[in-house]
């Protein structure tokens, strides 16, 4: 079972900044916090993954609390293209280790 | 770079016969996975093959599925005989040795309809 929990849905304005959130109060110390995500009819696609400090790449960023119970994954200027179901995974160190999925937020971008 | 691709990307079948459903991996991707969605589940992880080798398949459902990977390249998931709780879509995903990348790379699935 998936290790982590997320509102069903949210939406956000176009070019605005879309903050999705995760819970995850059970994650042991080896294990990371991915994000994937899933736009209609597409294979998951990868995000950004983080351990304990906070990361960004090109696509988000990625804050995680000092506890590690919570993360939040920011999308800094959303676009329509952005509109996808979002998945935050709890993953055991072992980079070939299963992504368990859970049912993911919808984040829906509104022009 | 050519993605990982999936073969059919739909296929209708009827309850009782036999579908076989193919992945092509990222070349030189050493990992393989097989996952799956029911309707109105989540995606649910089938098997990991580390080249040709069964790492994981823990998720597989039954015996009425049967994955494989000879040489270590392509895969294809064969189930025989299909029944109709199988109907979902089927993704393949790959990455590479494990010191290189954590990131798997999913293909755009198979949707599979039993009836």
């Amino acid at each position: 079972d998936a290790k982590t929990t997320q509102p069903p849905s949210m939406d956000c304005a176009e070019g605005r900044a879309a903050n999705l959130p995760c819970n995850h109060s059970t994650i042991s110390g080896n294990e990371y916090v991915y994000w994937y995500r899933q736009i209609h009819s597409q294979g998951p696609q990868y995000i950004i993954h983080g351990l304990k400090n906070n990361e960004t790449n090109e696509m988000a960023s990625l804050i995680i609390t000092e506890d590690r119970k919570s993360s939040t994954l920011i999308l800094p200027h959303a676009t329509l293209r952005d509109t996808a179901v979002y998945y935050c995974i709890v993953r055991a160190t072992g980079a070939n280790s299963k992504l368990t999925f859970g049912k993911g937020i919808t984040l829906s971008v509104r022009p | 770079e050519a993605g990982v691709t999936q073969f059919p990307s739909h296929s209708v079948i009827e309850k009782g016969q036999t579908v076989t459903l193919r992945c092509d991996p990222i070349s030189g991707h050493d990992n393989l996975y097989w996952y799956r969605r029911v309707m109105g589940k989540e995606i649910k992880f089938l098997l990991h093959f580390v080249k040709e080798s069964k790492q994981d398949e823990s998720g597989m459902p039954n015996n009425r599925f049967l994955a494989e990977r000879t040489g270590g390249t392509y895969s294809t998931l064969k189930v025989q005989p299909a029944e109709l709780e199988d109907s979902g879509v089927y993704f393949c995903a790959s990455s590479p040795d494990v010191q290189v990348s954590y990131e798997q790379y999913f293909g755009p699935g198979t949707r599979l309809t039993v009836t």
